[in-house]
């Protein structure tokens, strides 16, 4: 099956800063690359995704990015604020009914 | 992308019962999964809800411990039977709308067994 591996566990910045959260899938039949956003006592929100046929895709102050070749993407989210402090969760697919997700990063925005 | 709930949003069982979690979703769906997530974990899926058919569960987990009703393409519902500490988690339930394979959680059910 898929394996998604997820770096950093923990990152720290300063408010205004550039954070960037990569991940690995090992099966190259996956098509569709997800990032979930969770705060506390919350469930995964939905924030940003991306389709095998898609190189980058862009939205305010978050981008993903896919490199099918490498087999990785990544999350990046400009101009940090502290309301951006969360557990982010990135997860691989390639039927819909079949999620595998990253262990998660855990993002602390400094004020 | 749907409103859903879930009752109970938190709970403290003994352990040797069982406990039933209710997902409601504002819009008919055709897709509805179970997940749980242990303390500072990630997500594992439990089963895939079918309306009008069994439940189909991923490796590792039972009908016997988690049985599933999805009575509606609305409404769905996850048993915790015969609790023991270990099924101390946050259970979520998603939906997937139609769209291409976008899933969209609900709220959570965190659940401590004593």
């Amino acid at each position: 099956g898929e394996n998604v591996e997820q770096h950093p566990s923990t990152l720290s910045v300063q408010e205004g800063d550039s954070a960037v959260i990569k991940c690995t899938y090992s099966d190259s039949a996956s098509n569709y690359f997800p990032w979930y956003k969770q705060e506390l006592g919350k469930g995964p929100q939905l924030i940003i995704d991306i389709r095998s046929n898609v190189g980058e895709k862009k939205d305010q102050r978050i981008a993903v990015t896919l490199n099918k070749t490498a087999k990785h993407f990544s999350l990046h989210i400009t101009e940090t604020q502290p309301e951006d402090s969360a557990v982010y969760f990135c997860a691989a697919s390639r039927r819909i009914n079949k999620f595998y997700f990253g262990s998660g990063t855990k993002l602390n925005v400094k004020p | 992308s749907a409103v859903i709930s879930q009752k109970p949003s938190r709970d403290i069982c003994q352990r040797g019962t069982s406990l039933t979690i209710q997902c409601q979703v504002d819009s008919q769906v055709t897709m509805m999964f179970w997940y749980r997530q242990q303390p500072g974990q990630s997500l594992t899926l439990i089963a895939t809800a079918n309306q009008g058919s069994e439940a189909t569960y991923e490796s590792g987990f039972v009908i016997d411990k988690f049985p599933i009703s999805r009575p509606n393409l609305t409404f769905s519902t996850l048993t915790v039977s015969n609790m023991s500490p270990e099924d101390s988690s946050i259970y979520l339930c998603s939906v997937g709308t139609g769209g291409y394979y976008e899933q969209y959680f609900g709220p959570g059910t965190r659940l401590t067994v004593t």
